[in-house]
Formats: C-alpha cells, sequence, structure tokens
C-alpha cells in the first residue's frame, strides 16, 4: 500500500478556501485517491475520490497531476463546521479486493483543519 | 435508511473480561472492517472480511476476534489478552471500490 503524507494541522477563516495536499510518490499504476472527514468520537466520512486529473463534487474538489505522485483536496468558502480531521488515503483496484469485494485501506494521521471566525 | 450500527456507544471492561462489540449494517454491502483509534492518532486496521464465513488479521489483531456468520454483522471480541484495550472502536462497510461507511463507534474504557 502506498504511504502517504500530508501536514499535520492547517488553520483559516470562515469563508476561505481551504487546499490540502497529500504526498504519495509510491503511488502505483491501479492506485486510486480518496479522502476522508472526521469530526471527534465519530466515524470518518467519505468525502471524494479520484484517480487523475480533477473530480468535483458538492463538497469538495480534488486535483491529482499528471504524475499522480500527490493530490490537492480543495474546500471552497470554508466554515466552523469543516473544522475536522482529514484523511488523505491510497487504494488499490487489484487483487482479491476488487473481485471479492472491499477494498483494504491504511488511514494515517490526518490533517487537524481548524476553522476560526 | 441503510446504514452500519455499532453498539454500545459507551463499554467499560473490568480487567480479565472478554467483551463483544456488535457492528450491523443494512446496506448490503459485502466487505466489513474493524479499526481501532487512539487519542491524536489515526485508524489502526484491526480484522476485515470480504464474505461471510471469511476474515483476514489486520495490523493489530493480537488479543481481538472476529466472526461472520451473517453478511449483516460483524462483531468484534476484545479478549483479555488485548493488554491496552482501552480506545475508539470503528466498524465499516464497503462494496467494490466504493467508499467506505462508517458507524458512530464504541468508546472501550478498561475500569
Amino acid at each position: 500500500l502506498a504511504k502517504t503524507t500530508q501536514p499535520i494541522s492547517m488553520d483559516s477563516y470562515e469563508g476561505q478556501e481551504v487546499n490540502i495536499t497529500c504526498s504519495h510518490n509510491n503511488i502505483a499504476t491501479n492506485d486510486y485517491i480518496t479522502w476522508y472527514q472526521q469530526f471527534p468520537s465519530q466515524g470518518p466520512r467519505f468525502i471524494i475520490q479520484g484517480y487523475k486529473t480533477k473530480v468535483t463534487n458538492e463538497v469538495a474538489s480534488l486535483f491529482i497531476p499528471a504524475d499522480r505522485k500527490s493530490s490537492t483536496l480543495s474546500l471552497p468558502r470554508v466554515s466552523l463546521s469543516d473544522t475536522a480531521v482529514y484523511y488523505c488515503l491510497v487504494g488499490s483496484r487489484e487483487g482479491p479486493w476488487v473481485t471479492g469485494g472491499g477494498n483494504k485501506l491504511t488511514f494515517g494521521t490526518g490533517t487537524q483543519l481548524k476553522v476560526e471566525l | 435508511d441503510g446504514g452500519i450500527t455499532q453498539s454500545p456507544k459507551y463499554l467499560f471492561r473490568k480487567e480479565g473480561q472478554n467483551v463483544t462489540l456488535s457492528c450491523e449494517q443494512n446496506l448490503n454491502h459485502d466487505a466489513m472492517y474493524w479499526y481501532r483509534q487512539d487519542p491524536g492518532q489515526g485508524l489502526r486496521l484491526i480484522y476485515y472480511s470480504q464474505i461471510v464465513n471469511d476474515f483476514q488479521k489486520g495490523d493489530i489483531a493480537e488479543g481481538y476476534s472476529v466472526s461472520r456468520e451473517k453478511k449483516e454483522s460483524f462483531p468484534l471480541t476484545v479478549t483479555s489478552a488485548q493488554k491496552n484495550p482501552t480506545a475508539f472502536y470503528l466498524c465499516a462497510s464497503s462494496r467494490g471500490l466504493d467508499g467506505y461507511t462508517f458507524g458512530s463507534g464504541t468508546r472501550l474504557t478498561v475500569v
């Protein structure tokens, strides 16, 4: 499984755009990138997933450069409620996980985002 | 609504006791997982199961046991062999390459 590196913490203010970058230098050809959000004493929540270029949904955008060695989660106009830990994960498309259902993912320590007024 | 339910929310264990944490999902997901989270730390994988009657050890399986007799259920037993069981336990499920759906967690404390 590819190792990921992301900042331990970030601070922002309400209304600003926040970009959290994750490094995954040894990402494999069939790996894809997923981001989760976790509030205290809750389970993580899926935010967005991508393989290359750009993916956008109602919550965030995910930018992946051509070499795929990093990715950036972009949160537009954050609010206080976006204060949480954000995890970047890399998972493989290959192996029994694809046909058997499920995909084993490894969670690092994540990035603690703090949004202030 | 479909979802994944963990119970109880809080659990206290005496030294030397075995305790079982419940995890039930009605999402028709094939795969289920148990993670442990310590304060200020990321999630560590304890056990995972791809299909019924099959499960595999994760990174920190010692002192834990699981069963997968039904697709919907994946209970975790914390045995007396687990020397430091106080933690936040999270159950998750998934299907194919879809993202995980997590439960709300069980906070286990040894008293």
